[in-house]
């Protein structure tokens, strides 16, 4: 998807272990996104950084942080990885309220 | 209450008929309201904005907002097999940046 790179695509983990997801926009998009999407289900917001230096709480925070390290990148953390955090991965930026960019997604599985 | 309600479907249209998606919310402050459509394994596209009551057409697309009822729909005309997917609706809540999706609609167009 054009503007927004996440990394990496697929990842297995074990119970307990980290992980950092990145996400890079080069599109000068102020706000920023992240998402998972469990099977069957709808995005859900996990954080997001409306400009850079600040980030907020979405719908499903617990269990996760984030860096919103310059306008470019965003980054999602997840210190102690459990079952449940199995899911994919959508890193988004969106630029107003007119344009909106999804990364390819990032397919995690924790066992 | 959620705060983005989409029956999940699947819906099921013939080749050739008028889709019919529809989105409640429940924040009355949201201002800009987006779909989305997402293939299987894909991740979400944007494929029409609307921000003021009424119609907006684009092509073979139709939204249609009603601030008052809390209301959104996508009308698809001339429906496609390539019109088969998921959609997302997406009001932009009271946090200027804050994007929650809803659950989306599975859209299955049979020959």
């Amino acid at each position: 998807n054009a503007g927004v790179t996440q990394t990496p695509k697929f990842q297995v983990l074990k119970t307990g272990q980290s992980m950092t997801l990145q996400c890079a926009q080069d599109m000068n998009h102020n706000s920023m996104y992240w998402y998972r999407q469990d099977p069957g289900m709808g995005l859900r917001l996990i954080y997001y950084s409306a400009s850079e230096g600040t980030t907020d709480k979405g719908e499903v925070p617990n269990g996760y942080n984030v860096s919103r390290l310059n306008k470019r990148e965003f980054s999602l953390r997840l210190e102690s990885a459990a079952p449940s955090q199995t899911s994919v991965y959508f890193c988004a930026s969106f630029l107003g309220r007119a344009e909106a960019f999804f990364g390819q997604g990032t397919r995690l599985t924790v066992v | 209450q959620k705060e983005v309600e989409q029956n999940s479907g699947p819906l099921s249209v013939p080749e050739g008929a008028i889709a019919s998606l529809n989105c409640t919310y429940s924040d009355r402050v949201s201002q800009s309201f987006f779909w989305y459509r997402q293939y299987s394994g894909k991740s979400p596209e944007l494929i029409m904005s609307i921000y003021s009551n009424g119609d907006k057409e684009d092509g073979r697309f139709t939204a249609q907002l009603n601030k008052a009822s809390q209301y959104v729909s996508l009308l698809i005309r001339d429906s496609q097999p390539s019109d088969s997917a998921t959609y997302l609706c997406a009001p932009q809540g009271s946090s200027a940046s804050k994007i929650i999706f809803g659950s989306g609609t599975r859209l299955s167009i049979r020959p």
